[in-house]
């Protein structure tokens, strides 16, 4: 089956910790995309790669980290200097080469992160 | 102002009922349109393109009209399974992106009742 993965389902952290989510895709995308998303509010962009070992800054990126040494994965690391990280985040992907400005995002299955 | 304006609802109908969403853009340079369905506490998911001249799925149809900066999805005889939030989701040109990037908005949720 191909698709999108996104580990673990549920997250708990201790305040001042730093914590990674994982996003992993079989779908032969090229990009990949982290949004965050909290209640009543629409979705955010994180972080995004068009190619491996490249990656751009979306709106709200202070306070996280990515990296893409792997087409097929694209880790989110939460820092402790993230103010509010309790949130839903959403993993995507899309193929730039059929999608252009068409731009389809497919999503994964989320990871609710919840800071104590 | 923001990307992406939609009404939050929550719209509340019956099953059978035909209801409508709107939802209207600020950036004219935006290039594609879609409206995707989240179910509570799940991810989004594409329901449709919407393309220039108006499409249509069973029965969902999206129009848009880029005189006014406007987007809407029709559904018609709703079902109990059509409950969930609608997003209007934008893509248009960014400087870091060969693909542009989305902006969604905030959803309308919607509730079938039987």
């Amino acid at each position: 089956d191909g698709g999108i993965t996104q580990s673990p389902k549920y997250l708990f952290r201790k305040e001042g910790q730093n914590v990674t989510l994982s996003c992993e895709q079989n779908l032969n995308h090229d990009a990949m995309y982290w949004y965050r998303q909290d209640p009543g509010q629409g979705l955010r962009l994180i972080y995004y790669s068009q190619i491996v070992n490249d990656f751009q800054k979306g709106d709200i990126a202070e306070g996280y980290s990515v990296s893409r040494e792997k087409k097929e994965s694209f880790p989110l690391t939460v820092t402790s200097a993230q103010k509010n990280p309790t949130a839903f985040y959403l993993c995507a992907s899309s193929n730039s080469r059929t999608s252009g400005l068409y731009n389809e995002q497919f999503f994964g299955p989320g990871t609710r992160l919840t800071v104590l | 102002r923001k990307e992406v304006e939609q009404d939050p609802g929550p719209f509340n109908v019956p099953e059978g009922a035909t209801v409508a969403f709107n939802c209207t853009y600020s950036n004219s340079a935006s290039q594609s349109f879609f409206w995707y369905r989240q179910d509570c506490r799940k991810e989004p998911k594409l329901l449709m393109s919407v393309y220039s001249s108006g499409n249509e799925d069973g029965r969902f149809t999206a129009q848009l009209n880029r005189a006014s900066q406007y987007i809407s999805l029709l559904i018609r005889d709703s079902k109990l399974s059509d409950s969930a939030t609608y997003l209007c989701v934008v893509n248009r040109p960014d400087r870091g992106s060969t693909l542009g990037r989305l902006y969604f908005g905030r959803g309308t949720q919607l509730t079938v009742w039987p």
